[in-house]
């Protein structure tokens, strides 16, 4: 069955500190691969997305993520994060053909100290 | 002018009651679906609606029933509504795959809470 993986559920990091978010997926075709964020209380906004072209995607609020097929991989990366990104982050994944649906990771929880 | 707009916001109810939570999104999206939130902000899809006709029917009680009067809308019934349905509900909307690459987009959410 189609699976994505988030490995982090918890990350605490300090303002200025770098960021990587780990996800992996089981499904082998062609897949759209998406990152939303949802901050306390609100609803899932996206912060980038992966349809074809190059890997490396650039999202809002200097988020960034690199496709890589061979591992089946769609890590989230910022370089220097803020107390404001403070949020739940989930990876998802959309098969391109025959399927409807997008599944979601089970969610990393950043907290940023101020 | 909200793209996907859910009501109510907040739903708190008795256990044995029926409720309906609607959801319309004016994106002209073909496609519309319902998540659901745990605590533990798990998502988990309940179903998805492709131009009006149900696609997909994941692992859900019977009780809940999803109504689409048109493409624009789907709103979800739940009958005999028990304390492990509280949860956080939301709405999206997306083109079909493979016609047009766009994410999925949300609904503030319906948290429901039974007592």
């Amino acid at each position: 069955a189609q699976s994505v993986s988030q490995h982090n559920h918890h990350v605490i990091l300090s303002e200025a500190a770098s960021l990587e978010l780990g996800c992996n997926y089981s499904y082998g075709g062609t897949v759209n691969l998406f990152w939303y964020v949802q901050y306390p209380g609100q609803h899932l906004q996206l912060l980038l997305k992966y349809f074809s072209g190059d890997p490396l995607v650039k999202g809002i609020k200097g988020f960034e993520a690199e496709f890589i097929k061979s591992k089946f991989s769609f890590n989230l990366r910022k370089p220097s994060v803020q107390w404001s990104d403070t949020a739940e982050y989930f990876c998802a994944v959309r098969r391109n053909t025959g399927g409807f649906k997008t599944i979601f990771g089970a969610g990393t929880r950043l907290f940023v100290k101020a | 002018d909200t793209a996907v707009s859910q009501t109510p916001k907040y739903l708190v109810t008795q256990m044995g009651n029926d409720k309906s939570i609607k959801c319309e999104q004016n994106l002209g999206h073909d496609t519309m679906y319902w998540y659901k939130q745990d605590s533990k902000k798990f998502l988990k899809i309940m179903f998805s609606y492709n131009n009006k006709e149900l696609i997909i029917n994941e692992t859900v009680p019977n009780r809940f029933s999803p109504k689409s009067p048109d493409k624009a809308h789907l709103n979800l019934h739940i009958n005999s509504l028990e304390l492990g349905d509280s949860a956080v509900y939301f709405c999206a909307s997306s083109q079909m795959p493979g016609q047009g690459n766009t994410e999925a987009f949300f609904g503030q959410g319906t948290r429901l809470t039974v007592v």
